[in-house]
């Protein structure tokens, strides 16, 4: 089945630096990854997803980027602010999706000093 | 729509008794998943759903745990006898397979076990 390795497990910067949290993972039929964002005390929610069909999405502050053939794939936080700390998962679907649910890594915990 | 609905948001029990907990998924989503999040451990896959029928229930730490689907609405997740190290945020989510991958997560459970 996949397997998703994040890195790095702790990320603190300071406001308006950018953030960088990279993600692997090993089954290369899979082709959904998206990224959660976990504020403390709440649950996980999406904040954007990439497909295997493009290289790069963009969302305001927030961009993802994919290499399928090194099998990894990045998120990019610019302009940072202190509410964007919070921790952060990336995901792929197990069996390359046939099966349905997500293989979570084990999340970023981003703090962004005023 | 109201979300995926969870209850209740905070259990404290006491080590060997049984707890029930529950989960409302979003209507027409056709997988759900229990989830288990601790410092420790992350994000854990407990088990999850698709069309009422358990698929993968790899995740389910042991014989204590058990969980229902008796219909498309309604799910739960029960502990017999629970114990300390059983505490932890337990959360609920559904999705829609055949339209995103995207997990909708419910606000979780919070239990405590004394």
């Amino acid at each position: 089945g996949e397997n998703v390795e994040q890195h790095p497990s702790t990320l603190s910067v300071q406001e308006g630096d950018s953030a960088v949290i990279k993600c692997t993972y090993s089954d290369s039929a899979s082709n959904y990854f998206p990224w959660y964002k976990q504020e403390l005390g709440k649950r996980p929610q999406l904040i954007i997803d990439i497909r295997s069909n493009v290289g790069e999405k963009k969302d305001q502050r927030i961009a993802v980027t994919l290499n399928k053939t090194a099998k990894h794939f990045s998120l990019h936080i610019t302009e940072t602010q202190p509410e964007d700390s919070a921790v952060y998962f990336c995901a792929a679907p197990n069996y390359g999706g046939s099966q349905g649910n997500l293989i979570f890594g084990k999340g970023t915990k981003l703090s962004v000093k005023p | 729509d109201a979300g995926v609905i969870q209850s209740p948001r905070h259990e404290v029990t006491e080590m060997g008794q049984e707890v029930t907990l529950r989960c409302k998924p979003i209507s027409g989503h056709d997988y759900l998943f229990w989830y288990r999040q601790t410092m420790m451990r992350g994000l854990e896959l407990l088990i999850y759903f698709n069309n009422n029928v358990p698929i993968d229930d790899s995740g389910m730490p042991e014989d204590r745990f058990s969980a229902k689907m008796p219909n498309a609405s309604f799910s739960t997740l029960k502990i017999q006898p629970s114990e300390p190290r059983d505490s932890a945020v337990y959360f609920c989510a559904s999705s829609f397979r055949y339209l995103t991958y995207e997990q909708y997560f419910g606000p979780g459970t919070r239990l405590t076990v004394t």
